[in-house]
């Protein structure tokens, strides 16, 4: 069984641009978080796509938007980088189903720096 | 809205010697409860959860952790470290949310385990 993987691992942006990270799911699941993680603090939770459709989001700018294929892998899109954007971005799979609990799994992370 | 205090940012301890990682949390509703485990370089891995029934819990790698409701606490222990389990510990809080869990993480708790 494979697990969560991301790419890229590390990327470096300069303020203003654009960035698009990937998050392939565990095989079976259908429910993709992704999370923000600045150093030296928690993830924090910016939104989560349950069969292609956004299922929730946190508190996050616009700009964070995000989109689930079909395959269930998913992006994340950050538009008009800032300083603030560098952190680990974390995605985690899950075989949901709306109203009940289902363990996540981790990816490793992309390691995004904006300049 | 949940939050989640992690009450040490640093606990050094020597192998063989029991840890305590401090846990409070805050919610008006029910809650499901969490520890995860992050190794440099590396996802999270979920160490033990509670969703419901007894208190005490136990994870993996010899890890557990007792619900107190009374005092909003969910402290993780474990009675003979390794050095290997040095690494970071968070804990996190989840609530229904629309039909889906959304985690609330701490800050986290660097574990340094010592020869």
């Amino acid at each position: 069984e494979t697990g969560v993987t991301q790419s890229p691992t590390h990327l470096i942006k300069t303020r203003g641009q654009q960035v698009t990270l990937r998050c392939s799911s565990q095989s079976g699941h259908n429910t993709v978080s992704w999370y923000q993680q600045a150093l030296g603090q928690g993830p924090q939770f910016i939104f989560q796509y349950y069969r292609e459709e956004e299922n929730g989001r946190g508190n996050f700018p616009p700009r964070f938007s995000g989109l689930q294929f079909p395959n269930y892998s998913s992006e994340l899109n950050v538009n008009a980088l800032e300083l603030d954007d560098s952190a680990l971005y974390l995605c985690a799979s899950s075989r949901g189903a709306s109203g009940s609990y289902n363990e996540q799994f981790f990816g490793p992370g992309t390691r995004l720096t904006v300049l | 809205a949940q939050s989640v205090t992690q009450l040490d940012s640093q606990v050094p301890v020597f192998e063989e010697a029991p840890v305590e990682l401090r846990c409070n949390y805050s919610s008006s509703v029910s809650v499901y409860l969490f520890w995860y485990v992050q190794y440099p370089n590396q996802g999270l891995q979920l160490l033990l959860k509670y969703l419901s029934g007894s208190t005490l819990v136990k994870g993996i790698n010899g890890f557990e952790a007792e619900f107190n409701k009374s005092q909003t606490s969910f402290h993780l222990r474990k009675p003979s470290v390794h050095i290997s389990d040095t690494a970071e510990y968070f804990c996190a809080v989840s609530v229904p949310s629309g039909g889906s869990y959304i985690p609330t993480f701490g800050r986290g708790t660097s574990l340094i385990v010592h020869p």
